[in-house]
């Protein structure tokens, strides 16, 4: 079975500045997705980035980036330039690419913007 | 804004009550899920369901049970509430066409919070 492990319960970060979230994983596969999804306070739960596995390019989104490292089994999200709007809990998923439809969640980072 | 809504948000009620969460998404998707969300915010699967008439049950046992009759509507079903069911109950909904639309990607509801006295 798989597993996401987020070894950060929380984080802070001064606005304006560059914040990283670490997320590691663990799989047998070769082919899977890798999921950062945002979590704001009482609001719905959204996707800020996917990255496929067979892809050896960074997946960028504005000011979230991310950083795969496959043989490490490493999949860590930078936010540059946090706004206060970014203050959320972050989760980090898994996603089997052969046909297993459900994502694995890590436990969630809980990040802080310090204005 | 994803289209897919939960009701109700909050639910306070007393021991061995029956309650139904409900969750119904516009945007057409077959596939649609439900975790239960601890207070320290780990998210487990309960039950999940890939089209009318299909449901499973996901990596956490749950006394709870799911129906699929429509497409568009996965309501979840307590028999009778105890505390330990008190949690955060999310919803979420896919698309079965995720390889050439948006590999995977799960949208939410924004929960259902229930706390069984």
């Amino acid at each position: 079975a798989q597993t996401v492990t987020q070894s950060q319960p929380e984080m802070s970060v001064q606005e304006a500045e560059t914040v990283t979230l670490s997320c590691t994983y663990d799989t047998s596969e070769s082919d899977y997705y890798l999921f950062w999804y945002k979590q704001p306070p009482s609001r719905q739960m959204i996707l800020v980035i996917r990255q496929e596995a067979y892809k050896q390019q960074n997946a960028t989104e504005n000011r979230f980036s991310v950083n795969f490292q496959k043989a490490a089994k490493s999949f860590s999200l930078k936010i540059s330039d946090s706004q206060l709007g970014d203050a959320a809990m972050y989760f980090c998923a898994y996603r089997s690419g052969f046909g297993n439809e459900k994502l694995t969640f890590g436990t969630g980072t809980r990040l802080t913007i310090i204005p | 804004e994803a289209d897919i809504y939960q009701t109700p948000r909050y639910l306070v009620i007393g021991t061995g009550k029956k309650i139904t969460l409900e969750c119904s998404q516009t945007m057409g998707h077959d596939k649609m899920y439900w975790y239960q969300q601890d207070p320290g915010m780990e998210l487990h699967l309960i039950h999940y369901s890939y089209g009318v008439n299909s449901t499973e049950k996901g990596d956490l046992s749950s006394e709870s049970t799911v129906s699929r009759i429509r497409t568009e509507h996965f309501p979840l079903t307590l028999e009778s509430a105890r505390p330990s069911h008190t949690s955060q109950y999310l919803c979420a909904s896919s698309d079965s066409r995720w390889r050439d639309a948006n590999t995977g990607e799960l949208f939410f509801g924004e929960g259902s919070r229930l706390t069984v006295l």
